[in-house]
Parts: structure tokens; sequence; C-alpha cells
């Protein structure tokens, strides 16, 4: 069985320092491991996936994660956080080959303090 | 590339009544999926299409859900006897049929039972 818990629910960063969102896995197999967007009202965007290539994978709108098998985490960042990052955001799993079954965390909402 | 329709956006019915809402993927993808996110939580798997044929269903899909896909373009979701706890956010996402697509989202529909 495969999981992930987002630490935080709530998430509040002032507009430009760092954005950290916190993501840990739980997988039996190989995993390819997600992170997605969600604006209000609308649907998910993927923003990064990891697919067992390069540890360290870039996204849209500047966002990147590390994958890191050793802690069994896939961290969202993003050096200077921007008024328009506010959403909420989703880690999500799914075996290797799999990609048509995603397992999605309960995602945490970013803040994003003027 | 349209990106995924669903319609309508919202739907607010009395418990009891029947349901139905509409998927239109992007044209080119053959794989269309189902979810449902309620307040709080992330996306939830229901079911998916390959073309016509519906490969899985999660055990979250009671015998009062049935979706179909009958010519593999547009699906449709069709909840019978709705309940309270139906009430949420429903998703459609299309993809490409290869291995490592990305799945698309729509904007989904919002059900609210009365």
């Amino acid at each position: 069985a495969q999981s992930v818990t987002q630490l935080g629910s709530h998430v509040s960063v002032s507009e430009g320092a760092l954005v950290l969102l916190r993501c840990n896995y739980s997988s039996s197999v190989p995993p390819y491991l997600f992170w997605y967007v969600q604006y209000p009202n609308q649907g998910l965007q993927l923003l990064l996936k990891y697919t067992s290539a390069a540890t360290l994978v870039k996204g849209i709108n500047g966002f990147e994660a590390e994958f890191k098998k050793s802690e069994t985490s896939f961290h969202l960042t993003k050096p200077s956080a921007h008024m328009s990052d506010a959403a909420e955001y989703f880690c999500a799993v799914s075996e290797m080959n799999r990609d048509d079954k995603i397992i999605f965390g309960k995602g945490t909402r970013l803040h994003i303090l003027p | 590339d349209t990106g995924v329709s669903q319609d309508p956006r919202h739907k607010i019915t009395k418990r009891g009544q029947n349901v139905t809402f509409r998927c239109d993927p992007i044209s080119e993808h053959n794989r269309l999926y189902w979810y449902r996110q309620t307040l709080g939580q992330g996306p939830e798997f229901l079911t998916y299409f390959q073309n016509e044929a519906q490969l899985e269903k999660s055990r979250l899909l009671s015998d009062r859900f049935s979706a179909e896909r009958p010519k593999g373009s547009f699906s449709t979701l069709e909840i019978q006897r709705t309940e309270q706890g139906d009430s949420a956010m429903y998703l459609c996402a299309s993809s490409r049929g290869q291995f490592n697509q990305p799945q698309h989202f729509g904007d989904g529909t919002r059900l609210s039972i009365l």
C-alpha cells in the first residue's frame, strides 16, 4: 500500500521568503512522486513529477522538489514566494509505471503574507 | 488543447434525487479518470477508463455510483439516490495512454445535497 503524509495543513510565509512544504511517503515498491497545485474552485495542475531519474526535480513557477529515499521525503521548495503562489498544494504517490493510480495527500494550504 | 471540460460546475439537489455529471476529456487522450474530493481532503480515486473500457473501480464507488464512457470520448458519472455524504467536488482528469503521461484535470463539479 502507498500513502503520503503532508506535514502542516496550513503554512504561512512572507512574500519573498522561502517556501517549504513537507511531504513524506510510504511505498513498498519504487514510487513515482508528484506535487500538484489547486487554486480555488479549480482542478489540479501538475507542478512537478519524480520518476526515478534525477533526485532534484524542477517544476513550473520556480518550484522544485528533492527525492530523499533515506528520509522517504519529497519536500517542495521555492526560493522566493509570490502572492500568486497562494493555493492548496497536494503531494501524491503512485507505483513506478502505474501513474494511472495516484494516491493524494490531504493537502497544505499556502498563505502568502504581504 | 482546450482542456478537460466538466458540466455542470455546480449542482444542488435534494437527498434521494439522482444526478449525472459529464466530463469531456482532451481530444487525443484515451484515459479518463474520476476522483472525489471532500472538504479538507485530497482527491480520492473513483474509477478510470482506457478508451471505453472501465479498467478499475475503487471500493469507494458504491452500487449507487455508475460511470460510463460509451464511445471512448466523453464520460458520465451518475449517482442514484443521493445522500448527504455524497456532497463533494467531483473531478475528472484525462491523459494519454502511455506511461509517464501527466493527468490533466478539469475544474470539477461541486455537488451539494440539501
